[in-house]
């Protein structure tokens, strides 16, 4: 079973540009996750997208915005990239089963704002 | 708030020293404990989910336990291919979000 892929790998930016980040979960995973990584701050989490609707959010500024389709397929957006947006992007898609909750990461997407 | 410490921050053993990383919680209501390996520049690497306390999950050199505070991840006899860092996370009830620790950097010297 294929994993959790992410488009692009990698992606520089200049400051004040947008961008969009996609990824497609894992085969029959509904829900899709998305957080932020740096040095200083660790894995943070952005939103939650289950069958097209955003379930949770995170503390972050409207600036980052996602959504889902109706394949569970998701794309997240950053608008009027900052030097502070400079980070790796992971997807994470989960499945709740008859033994629990598990939930996989993609490899991400290292954006880097000059 | 929810909340993960993990400790230490960075550990170095030799190849066959066996030894803990420790992931202490705060949380409203645990509907699970996660445990996930990330090499460098790569996403993280599910291990396991751990759901009640006295609960054991193992997967060849490593182990996990779980306590009403905390969570251990113990390493037998580890190989140099054991190193990375070792991110903890806990779920509450009715939240989708992981909430994660800073990481545990191990490195396991030949």
């Amino acid at each position: 079973k294929a994993g959790v892929t992410q488009t692009p790998r990698y992606l520089i930016k200049t400051r004040g540009q947008q961008v969009t980040l996609s990824c497609s979960p894992i085969s029959g995973h509904r829900s899709v996750s998305w957080y932020q990584q740096t040095p200083g701050q660790g894995l943070q989490f952005l939103f939650e997208y289950f069958s097209e609707t955003q379930r949770n959010k995170g503390n972050f500024p409207g600036r980052f915005s996602g959504r889902q389709f109706s394949n569970s397929r998701s794309e997240m957006n950053v608008s009027t990239l900052e030097l502070g947006d400079s980070a790796l992007y992971l997807c994470a898609s989960s499945l709740v089963t008859s033994g629990g909750y598990e939930q996989y990461f993609g490899p991400g997407t290292r954006l880097t704002v000059t | 708030e929810d909340q993960v410490t993990q400790s230490p921050e960075a550990l170095r053993l030799q190849e066959g020293e066996s030894s803990s990383l420790n992931c202490s919680y705060t949380v409203s209501g645990l509907r699970g404990l996660f445990w996930y390996r990330q090499d460098p520049g790569k996403g993280p690497e599910f291990l396991f989910t751990l759901y009640s306390a006295g609960e054991e999950k193992e997967k060849e050199r490593l182990k996990a336990t779980l306590t009403k505070k905390e969570s251990f991840l113990h390493i037998t006899a580890p190989k140099p291919e054991d190193s990375a860092t070792y991110l903890c996370a806990v779920q509450a009830w009715g939240a989708q979000k992981l909430v994660f620790g800073q990481g545990t950097r191990l490195t396991i010297n030949p």
